[in-house]
């Protein structure tokens, strides 16, 4: 049972235009999310997180927003650059400690 | 500082082989991680260590044996592996093992068991 889902496996997009990368989760007790970045041959590299207690945290171009009645989060880059093609992971925690359960990945390419 | 090292970065034993993975941080965290990595899925959590105490084991087999012996180095003890078990091994550390802090990973350990 999938508790945390990215249901889109990969994404194109125009350098310069917005990515947005979704999320759900089924779980309710989760009460910290993040976003890492993966590119090959890589450990994953923490981007943003946000807060069961807040729906949006901004960091420059990436803002993650949390709805949580939908049990919901997305990633959005403004403006994509080249150097964001990697594969996204969106984590939930909290459920137990500080174990981070991973959704299935997007890949982005952003296209010059 | 936000560097956590692993090594070696590929590895390659036979069935019958022992071998041994590393991790290092320097960034005084007291939670450390193992997570394996199959191609095209997302990470999985093995062993969680806090405070140098072994507080999480996710059901995985014997045949990998964590180790911490210091609050700064991590281990998996490698033995008698199956092929089924070649992966990308990720090491990752955070403040501490509570939610909400954000941990860290190494650049992985690439396994391949012949």
């Amino acid at each position: 049972d999938q508790q945390v889902k990215q249901n889109s496996p990969s994404l194109s997009v125009q350098e310069g235009r917005i990515s947005i990368l979704n999320c759900d989760y089924t779980n309710s007790m989760f009460d910290y999310f993040l976003w890492y970045k993966k590119y090959p041959a890589e450990g994953p590299t923490f981007l943003i997180s946000i807060s069961s207690i807040k729906d949006k945290n901004e960091d420059g171009r990436f803002t993650v927003f949390l709805n949580k009645s939908a049990k919901h989060l997305s990633l959005h880059i403004v403006p994509s650059q080249p150097g964001d093609s990697a594969v996204y992971f969106c984590a939930a925690s909290g459920s137990a400690g500080n174990m981070l359960t991973f959704g299935g990945g997007t890949r982005l390419m952003v296209k010059p | 500082d936000t560097e956590v090292t692993q090594t070696p970065k590929h590895l390659v034993m036979g069935m019958t082989n022992k071998k041994s993975l590393k991790c290092e941080q320097h960034m005084g965290h007291r939670a450390m991680y193992w997570y394996k990595q199959k191609a095209k899925k997302p990470p999985e959590l093995m062993f969680v260590y806090s405070y140098e105490k072994l507080s999480i084991n996710e059901s995985v087999p014997s045949r990998f044996s964590p180790e911490c012996p210091n609050s700064s180095l991590l281990n998996l003890h490698l033995h008698a592996l199956q092929p089924e078990d070649s992966a990308l091994y990720l090491c990752a550390s955070s403040q501490g093992e509570i939610t909400g802090l954000e941990q860290y990973f190494g650049p992985g350990t690439r396994l391949t068991v012949t």
